[in-house]
């Protein structure tokens, strides 16, 4: 299996921070990323797939890069409805993986 | 829009099957693979299996000897059948579509208790 690394698991920040979230991966999966946000009890919410395409109604504070094993997912300034646990995960090839997620906690 | 409506038995007995179904209201149904994922506090979140309108399945190595997924396309319904459950069978399980995941269903918290 294609094992997705995240950093930090945690992550304090206040409102107005740039924060970035690093995705690795064991093995390259050219640009087959997706980037998710859950809330509690909620699902996850696809945010950005392919790497960097920003889905539909995503705020343009969040943004993605990387190719082959490494990734970033970068919101350029927080907000409130921003704090949240994000998951990365590849679909490069089965069995589909995802990261152990990243809670993004308010300062 | 489409949207997803899953719907199972949420409390199990070691050994029993757990069987979920996961309707597709909206959008094309022929286009995608239709996925099922889990998410557990202890291993966080699982991929499942999917399959498409034909029928064509792939599933993750670790449950494949005891999953079975099935589609209903007259119905635009998918579902999930795992066998043989235990404790670590405990999890929210959701549906969604294609392989960048969207949308999801609600989720179903499956609890194997005995």
């Amino acid at each position: 299996d294609n094992q997705m690394t995240q950093s930090p698991s945690t992550l304090s920040a206040s409102i107005g921070d740039r924060v970035t979230i690093t995705c690795r991966a064991s093995q390259s999966i050219s640009t087959w990323l997706a980037w998710y946000q859950q809330k509690p009890g909620k699902a996850p919410k696809l945010l950005i797939s392919k790497a960097s395409n920003l889905e539909s109604g995503v705020p343009s504070r969040f943004s993605g890069s990387g190719s082959g094993t490494e990734f970033t997912l970068t919101i350029s300034s927080l907000q409130p409805d921003d704090f949240a646990t994000y998951y990365c995960q590849q679909y490069n090839s089965g069995p589909y993986t995802f990261g152990q997620g990243t809670k993004l906690e308010i300062k | 829009q489409v949207q997803l409506q899953q719907w199972g038995a949420g409390l199990l007995k070691p050994s029993e099957t757990l069987s979920l179904t996961c309707a597709v209201y909206g959008g094309s149904f022929s286009t995608y693979y239709w996925t099922w994922i889990r998410q557990s506090p202890g291993k966080g979140l699982e991929w499942i299996g999917e399959i498409n309108q034909s029928g064509n399945t792939n599933y993750n190595p670790s449950l494949k000897s005891r999953l079975t997924i099935s589609v209903d396309t007259s119905k635009t319904q998918f579902s999930l059948k795992l066998t043989s459950v235990t404790a670590a069978d405990t999890a929210v399980y959701y549906c969604a579509r294609g392989r960048r995941f969207d949308p999801w269903g609600q989720g179903t918290l499956v609890v194997v208790s005995s």
